[in-house]
């Protein structure tokens, strides 16, 4: 009985390069959260996605960052050009559905920046 | 908009002492209300919640909190701590207007027990 599961768990990335971090939900959710932990900082909301579908991205930064959760699949949190201000915890967070207030988070992956 | 002030960002504390972490909110609606721990290098468990109903909610490993409307505040307390709680403590507040919970947390507490 797996639990929100993310990969990879630490990525390091050069400046400039790309960086795809995966989020499989809990076994029957379907809805996904993405927050950032920034050091010395509680987390932030990133993003709301139901399968195909994003809900809520006020949390998004303009550019480079972008997010997907397919009809099959994991979601994906894709970051272009990182920049060493990208470096954090990211973590991912499933619920049941809609009115389900519950949210279950993944170990997290620890971008850092070079 | 919503926002969670967690007044104390380190709580030291003597092993079988008890001990509160605070939590203010501000929102201009109903909220829910969350606690959750993060042990070194995990990510987030659910210690307790606040949907409705009683505003004394007993969570996991003995923590138990109080919704406190009047004050807007939901502190987290344990009678009797162990080593084991060591970690940081989030709390956080859902407004959940739109059916759904994008959570707001503070920045965290950070429970230090010695023996």
């Amino acid at each position: 009985n797996a639990g929100v599961m993310q990969n990879p768990r630490h990525l390091v990335r050069r400046r400039g390069q790309e960086a795809r971090l995966r989020c499989s939900p809990m076994k029957g959710h379907s809805h996904v959260y993405w927050y950032r932990q920034l050091p010395e900082e509680g987390l932030k909301f990133m993003v709301y996605l139901q399968k195909e579908n994003i809900i809520d991205e006020s949390g998004m930064p303009k550019e480079r960052f972008s997010a997907e959760f397919p009809k099959e699949g994991p979601s994906i949190l894709r970051i272009q050009q990182v920049v060493r201000g990208d470096s954090a915890a990211y973590f991912c967070a499933s619920s049941l559905g809609q009115g389900d207030y519950e949210q279950y988070f993944g170990p997290g992956t620890r971008l850092t920046v070079t | 908009a919503q926002s969670v002030t967690q007044l104390d960002s380190q709580v030291p504390v003597f092993e079988e002492a008890p001990v509160e972490l605070r939590c203010n909110y501000s929102s201009s609606v109903s909220v829910y209300l969350f606690w959750y721990v993060q042990y070194p290098n995990q990510g987030l468990q659910l210690l307790l919640k606040y949907l409705s109903g009683s505003t004394l909610v007993k969570g996991i490993n003995g923590f138990e909190a109080e919704f406190n409307k009047s004050q807007t505040s939901f502190h987290l307390r344990k009678p009797s701590v162990h080593i084991s709680d060591t970690a940081e403590y989030f709390c956080a507040v859902s407004e959940g207007a739109s059916g759904y919970s994008t959570l707001t947390f503070g920045k965290g507490t950070m429970l230090l027990v010695s023996p």
